[in-house]
């Protein structure tokens, strides 16, 4: 089973327009950590945020905006006022406190912002 | 901040050839990796290693194997490349506490 899903594949927007992708994971632990990387077409994934499971407060950095719900084990990003250059694939990942330091990534989701 | 370097970013290789991926850390890291990521099929782990000469096999080792003499080189070889080991292969360095920091990834074909 994939423990984390990112059901958009791709998505595309006009610039300025307000994006969110959703990501939705599993695990039984109850100490975990979730992150986000962005992967430009220059190929290096980026790291983005981290958050660990006993820290729900959702986080703004500018155009940037993480929600995180453990009720409904979703860690989704917002990107606000699109522009070009948030043209990226985006991966979420989980990793659990038990397996270590294994990485469990979503598929991706490309996202392409039309000017 | 982990630095993480990978030798080439294209490599154009012929069937049966033995491929050596490098990927070169410049802090004192002890956690490696290595993953081919496929377009629909997102990043899958292939081996990563824990220290010097240590290695572990991810969810798609066949076909590959790895070195690791020294702490900041981790080598991923393909013994005999082939057609469908054409991918995008990425290494990073780091903690699932912290989160990893990844080379800008060697697209390889083989043809």
């Amino acid at each position: 089973a994939q423990k984390v899903t990112q059901a958009q594949t791709e998505i595309s927007v006009v610039e300025k327009e307000d994006v969110t992708l959703d990501c939705v994971y599993e695990t039984r632990d109850t100490t975990y950590y979730l992150f986000w990387y962005k992967q430009p077409p220059s190929g290096e994934l980026v790291f983005l945020i981290r958050r660990n499971s006993f820290d729900e407060q959702n986080e703004i950095s500018g155009r940037y905006s993480w929600n995180f719900q453990k009720s409904t084990s979703s860690f989704n990003f917002t990107i606000t006022a699109s522009q070009v250059v948030d043209s990226a694939v985006y991966f979420c990942a989980l990793s659990e406190d038990h397996t270590g330091n294994q990485f469990y990534f979503g598929t991706g989701t490309s996202l392409t912002v039309i000017p | 901040d982990v630095k993480v370097t990978q030798s080439s970013r294209y490599l154009v290789k012929r069937t049966g050839e033995k491929v050596f991926l490098e990927c070169v850390q410049d802090m004192d890291h002890e956690n490696m990796f290595w993953y081919r990521q496929d377009p629909g099929l997102g990043l899958r782990l292939i081996y990563f290693s824990y220290d010097v000469k240590m290695k572990e096999k991810g969810d798609i080792p066949e076909g590959y194997s790895v070195s690791r003499e020294k702490k900041e080189r981790f080598s991923l070889i393909l013994e005999s490349a082939s057609t469908n080991q054409t991918s995008m292969y990425l290494c990073a360095a780091g903690t699932a506490f912290y989160g990893y920091t990844f080379g800008s990834g060697t697209r390889l074909t083989v043809v």
